[in-house]
């Protein structure tokens, strides 16, 4: 088993809609990271969460340390969101390493 | 520069043949990684830099693989004796220090193909 899952791994939506992506982990973690891949392969450092949620514009990340899981929201989708989203946790026993989780790939349709 | 280089962008080579990734951190940044992404696959930690430390190595594949930093700047990823499976996407980030708490922002990455 991952020590880092992502559900779902493929996501369709029509543009408006309100989208969560959702991160699970099994390990005991410092941090918890939620990045975005464009489609050419840049990376975006979106959030950086050790507790509670935060708020970028129409994104939206929340984690709960004592279930072990994180979700991103995207409100009011746009097709410019359409990317890989990526979960990444800093393992308490691995010292800076991150462990990534499989991906997230959203499409957003207009 | 405003965010982390990475250069080649794009590099093709053969089998057997030795390559040279170069990263640029954002200056003033401490910690820097390298990480690579096969094709269809998740990210995968290579080598961890931290100012003048020694680097946590734990994740290179192979003794193919090596890296280098000099002080807080340019970090070298050196693989030899490509393999078709080195063939990948060799993303590199820094941040302002190896603490847990500090974002790392990634260089757009050199895509590797091995033919």
């Amino acid at each position: 088993k991952n020590e880092v899952e992502q559900s779902p791994q493929n996501l369709t939506a029509q543009e408006g809609e309100f989208i969560t992506i959702n991160c699970s982990y099994s390990v005991g973690i410092s941090a918890l990271h939620w990045l975005q891949q464009h489609p050419g392969g840049g990376i975006v450092s979106l959030f950086m969460l050790s507790s509670g949620k935060k708020k970028h514009g129409r994104l939206i990340a929340t984690i709960n340390i004592q279930e072990k899981h994180s979700s991103l929201h995207i409100t009011a989708s746009h097709p410019r969101d359409s990317a890989v989203y990526i979960c990444a946790v800093r393992d308490n026993n691995a010292g800076n390493m991150l462990t990534f989780g499989g991906g997230t790939r959203l499409m957003v349709k207009p | 520069g405003a965010g982390v280089s990475q250069s080649p962008s794009n590099k093709v080579t053969e089998k057997g043949k030795d390559v040279e990734l170069r990263c640029d951190p954002i200056s003033g940044h401490t910690a820097l990684y390298w990480y690579r992404q096969r094709l269809g696959q998740g990210l995968e930690f290579l080598i961890y830099f931290q100012g003048n430390s020694a680097p946590d190595k734990s994740g290179l594949p192979s003794d193919r693989f090596s890296a280098e930093r000099t002080g807080e700047s340019v970090s070298t990823l050196t693989i030899q004796r490509t393999q078709q499976e080195d063939s990948a996407v060799y993303l590199c980030a820094s941040s302002t220090s190896g603490t847990v708490n500090t974002e790392a922002f990634f260089g757009q990455g050199t895509r590797l193909t091995v033919v």
